[in-house]
């Protein structure tokens, strides 16, 4: 079966400093990957989707990037955070056939900017 | 683009009570249509989901939703509510717009379910 792994859990990080989030598929090939970010009673805004190994299409003009060096690890960087940057991560992943699949969630990643 | 709109931030129903979640979507082609339930802290679990066919889907805890395309709407419900139901509920279209990847999802409802 699939799973989907992010880590880490929860983060605290001080404003400018850098981010690096990791999310990996496991017991599937060549998925299409997703970062989302959840925002108390904003629901979910995707800022990231990946469509193969280098692919990246960004969704939302940020500080945020994205980077897909395997086939199913997913990355998201920033190089100095804002306190804007602050919320709930979560990383997905659908099949890569066809668009209009269902997403399987990780667990979420939640980070905290001070 | 397609849309959802979930009405009702905050549901609280009695335990054994009836519940109804309401999602009401903008599509203009034939919508795939999605529940997802989040517990605090965690990532999004399928409830279930409307492609093609049968208009009454069920899912996962004993929840259904129906598809009417008459009144643009795909609401969940569940016979009766059990208080480990309690947690936020999003309701979710598939985008086809150039991009195609997205799932546009509603602002969540979170429901509360008493004793």
């Amino acid at each position: 079966s699939q799973t989907i792994h992010q880590w880490p859990a929860t983060l605290v990080q001080p404003v400018g400093s850098p981010l690096s989030l990791e999310c990996t598929v496991e017991g599937t090939s060549n998925p299409n990957l997703y970062w989302y970010r959840q925002a108390a009673g904003r629901g979910l805004q995707l800022l990231f989707y990946s469509v193969g190994i280098g692919q990246i299409s960004s969704e939302v003009p940020q500080n945020l990037s994205a980077s897909r060096p395997q086939d199913r690890q997913f990355i998201l960087s920033s190089k100095k955070l804002l306190l804007s940057d602050s919320g709930f991560y979560l990383c997905a992943w659908s099949v890569r056939e066809g668009k209009r699949h269902e997403q399987f969630f990780g667990p979420g990643t939640r980070l905290t900017v001070l | 683009a397609q849309s959802v709109t979930q009405l009702g931030s905050h549901v609280s129903v009695s335990e054994g009570a009836l519940v109804l979640l309401r999602c009401n979507y903008s599509s203009s082609v034939p919508p795939y249509l999605f529940w997802y339930v989040q517990y605090p802290n965690q990532g999004l679990q399928l409830l279930l989901k409307y492609t093609t066919g049968a208009t009454l889907v069920k899912g996962i805890n004993g929840f259904e939703a129906e598809f009417k395309k008459s009144e643009t709407s795909f609401h969940l419900t569940k016979p009766s509510a059990h208080m480990s139901d309690a947690a936020e509920y999003f309701c979710a279209v598939s985008d086809v717009s150039n991009s195609g990847y997205a799932l546009n999802f509603g602002k969540g409802t979170s429901l509360l379910v008493t004793p």
